[in-house]
């Protein structure tokens, strides 16, 4: 089983739609959770942190499950620059951040 | 500011030839990490440093990997008698672990290796 597993879609909807993701991980022990966005043939760039109270950061929400291991992301009124991969990442021991597969998301005009 | 440089952006080398890559962190930033990304893979853990400790080199390869970070500043990975499966995007990031962001790594626009 894979440390941190994410539906890899793709993922294609229309301009405006609401899109979540999630993810879930399989080391109890880990500390920190993130979402990153990979743009083709580009490094990752992070989103947002998570939190266990969730947070948001304007369109995008991000929400922590510690007891069922779980992360989650929603995009709210998506645009079309948010087409990217989103990468679901856990911090493991010794600060080693450990990806997921990401899932792709197109958003079409 | 200036973000995590790496040099060079692309590199192209013969089966069986050392190649050297060059990180420069985020000034201030005291920790580094070199990860790497194959074709149709996530991305994997290499290799970290953090201020003077001793690194953690637990996702290495293989021996033919090595990686050394100067002054506490700028790191080279290097790959002794590269192979066809090291062909990736190697990727690096700092961060700083004595700020309110401790755990936020950032990371450098990679070097794609093509080993032929």
């Amino acid at each position: 089983r894979k440390e941190v597993e994410q539906d890899p879609g793709p993922f294609n909807v229309p301009e405006g739609a609401t899109v979540a993701f999630n993810c879930t991980y399989s080391n109890s022990a880990s500390q920190s959770f993130f979402w990153y966005r990979q743009d083709c043939r580009k490094e990752p760039k992070l989103l947002m942190s998570v939190y266990s109270s969730g947070n948001e950061d304007g369109r995008f929400t991000a929400q922590l499950n510690r007891a069922s291991q779980y992360i989650s992301l929603l995009i709210r009124d998506s645009k079309l620059s948010d087409s990217a991969t989103y990468l679901c990442v856990v911090m493991g021991g010794a600060q080693k951040l450990v990806f997921g597969q990401g899932t792709r998301l197109t958003i079409n005009p | 500011g200036a973000g995590v440089s790496q040099s060079p952006s692309n590199k192209v080398t013969e089966k069986g030839k050392d190649v050297e890559l060059r990180c420069d962190p985020i000034s201030g930033h005291t920790a580094l990490y070199w990860y790497r990304q194959s074709l149709g893979q996530g991305l994997e853990f290499l290799i970290y440093f953090q201020g003077n400790s001793a690194p953690d080199k637990s996702g290495l390869p293989s021996d033919r990997f090595s990686a050394e970070r100067t002054g506490g500043s700028v790191s080279t990975l290097t790959i002794q008698r590269t192979q066809q499966e090291d062909s990736a995007v190697y990727l690096c990031a700092s961060s700083s672990p004595g700020s309110g962001r401790a755990n936020e790594q950032f990371f450098g626009p990679g070097t794609r290796l093509t080993v032929l």
